[in-house]
């Protein structure tokens, strides 16, 4: 199994591009969501989903939408990039079954992004 | 809104010794989950330990366990017989069990392990 995958790595964008990060998983996992990680700062949750075609918005939604169109997969895309977007991104997937201890279960290696 | 505290941005321990991260929360629920997820420097997050609130036990998944005080609002962290790979970054996290939205997690502490 792959697990959560991220693409890609790394990325610069100029600001006012816009782009997509890719996150896929093929555990099956009804729940999949994205965060931000800033120095000093503990994650914050941007969008997460409970399944294909519910979307819902976290602590941090501005300038960022996601969609769920399949199980495997939760883009997250920047319509217009910021400098203050510049982080990294995290996707997160797990089981809705047996509730919220599940949900966060795995994390994929995280996306550095830079706006420049 | 729920906040989750580190107070040690930075621990250290010698390699086979036992080490304690702490955590304390803010919350007016009853029911919740926390977390303790590890950063090493690959940056991959990596879930460690988990527990419910309304769960008494203290959860224990091998060399690590939890000392969960309720009332106190407190989750520590216990690493035993620690190793070299237990270097990392630590974060613990809180989720509210009503919201969805609501998975809080703390500013992390780098613990440093030494041979």
């Amino acid at each position: 199994n792959a697990g959560v995958t991220q693409t890609p790595k790394f990325q610069v964008l100029k600001t006012g591009q816009s782009m997509t990060l890719q996150c896929a998983q093929d555990m099956n996992h009804e729940y999949m969501s994205w965060y931000r990680q800033d120095p000093g700062m503990g994650l914050r949750l941007i969008h997460y989903s409970v399944g294909a075609g519910i979307t819902d918005q976290g602590e941090v939604p501005n300038g960022y939408n996601v969609s769920r169109s399949t199980t495997e997969d939760f883009p997250l895309r920047l319509l217009s990039a910021a400098p203050s977007q510049t982080s990294v991104y995290f996707c997160a997937s797990g089981k809705i079954n047996g509730g919220p201890l599940n949900t966060e279960a795995f994390f994929g290696q995280g996306t550095r992004l830079t706006v420049v | 809104a729920q906040t989750v505290t580190q107070s040690q941005p930075e621990m250290s321990v010698q390699e086979a010794e036992t080490v304690t991260l702490s955590c304390t929360y803010d919350t007016s629920e009853s029911d919740y989950y926390l977390f303790w997820y590890k950063q090493p420097p690959s940056r991959q997050m990596i879930l460690v330990i988990r527990q419910e609130a309304y769960k008494q036990q203290n959860a224990t998944e091998n060399r690590f366990s939890v000392n969960f005080q309720k009332a106190a609002k407190s989750f520590s962290l216990k690493i035993s017989d620690s190793q070299l790979g237990d270097a990392a970054m630590y974060f613990c996290a809180y989720r509210s069990s009503y919201n969805n939205n609501d998975m809080r997690f703390g500013a992390g502490t780098r613990l440093t392990v030494k041979p």
